[in-house]
């Protein structure tokens, strides 16, 4: 059964702390990405990641930056959480070839204080 | 700029059939996608089609893609209470592999 794993479902941070969220997908793909999905917003790209080491900025990058130091982890950071980057953090992956069908993890609840 | 619009909420009475539309504004889309995202989870692929196709059926989902009017629709035959979720219109754009995703349409089916 394929599978991303984010590595918590619920995390409460205090501002300026540094926050890792982590995600590891098991399916060899290419493409990883970072969404954070608010109410009447939808989802909106922070980065996304093409290859080991590669990384591009999305719609929303400000405050966040990433690794992919390995093919199946792609980590998102948050250098110093404030309190407007609580939301639900969503990583998705899939394969370099279409059609691009994106497989989700559960999803991060961060609350940041 | 591309821009994927939905309605955010339908409701229906369970047993009829519902209907989500969605437009989109990027004529070289090459694949449509509708996701399904149940409450305290991630999205899940319900289906796509390709650009070159006009409809698609799975079981009760039937998906219409009308080019000319860059209009996408999912239909769900006999709704039901499990039904209920939030559903994401999605494409992308030719020559790309990010697909940009609609703001979700809340579907609430009543007993």
């Amino acid at each position: 059964d394929v599978k991303v794993t984010q590595s918590s479902r619920y995390l409460v941070k205090r501002t300026g702390e540094k926050v890792f969220l982590e995600c590891v997908q098991d399916m060899d793909h290419e493409n990883m990405f970072w969404y954070r999905q608010d109410p009447g917003l939808g989802l909106r790209l922070i980065y996304f990641s093409y290859d080991v080491k590669m990384k591009e900025k999305g719609d929303i990058p400000e405050g966040y930056s990433v690794s992919r130091e390995k093919k199946e982890r792609f980590s998102l950071i948050l250098e110093s959480a404030s309190t407007n980057q609580t939301s639900m953090y969503l990583c998705a992956s899939h394969s370099a070839g279409g059609p691009y069908e994106q497989f989700f993890g559960p999803g991060t609840r961060l609350t940041v204080l | 700029g591309e821009d994927v619009e939905q309605s955010l909420f339908l409701s229906v009475r369970e047993g009829d059939s519902s209907v989500i539309n969605c437009t989109y504004t990027d004529s070289s889309s090459t694949y449509l996608y509708w996701y399904k995202q149940e409450p305290g989870a991630g999205l899940q692929l319900l289906t796509y089609i390709f650009s070159n196709m006009d409809m698609k059926q799975d079981q009760r989902l039937t998906v219409l893609l009308n080019k000319k009017d860059k209009h996408l629709s999912l239909r769900i035959a006999d709704t039901q209470t499990g039904d209920s979720a939030i559903y994401f219109c999605a494409e992308t754009p030719g020559g790309s592999y990010i697909p940009t995703f609609g703001r979700g349409t809340s579907l609430i089916v009543h007993p």
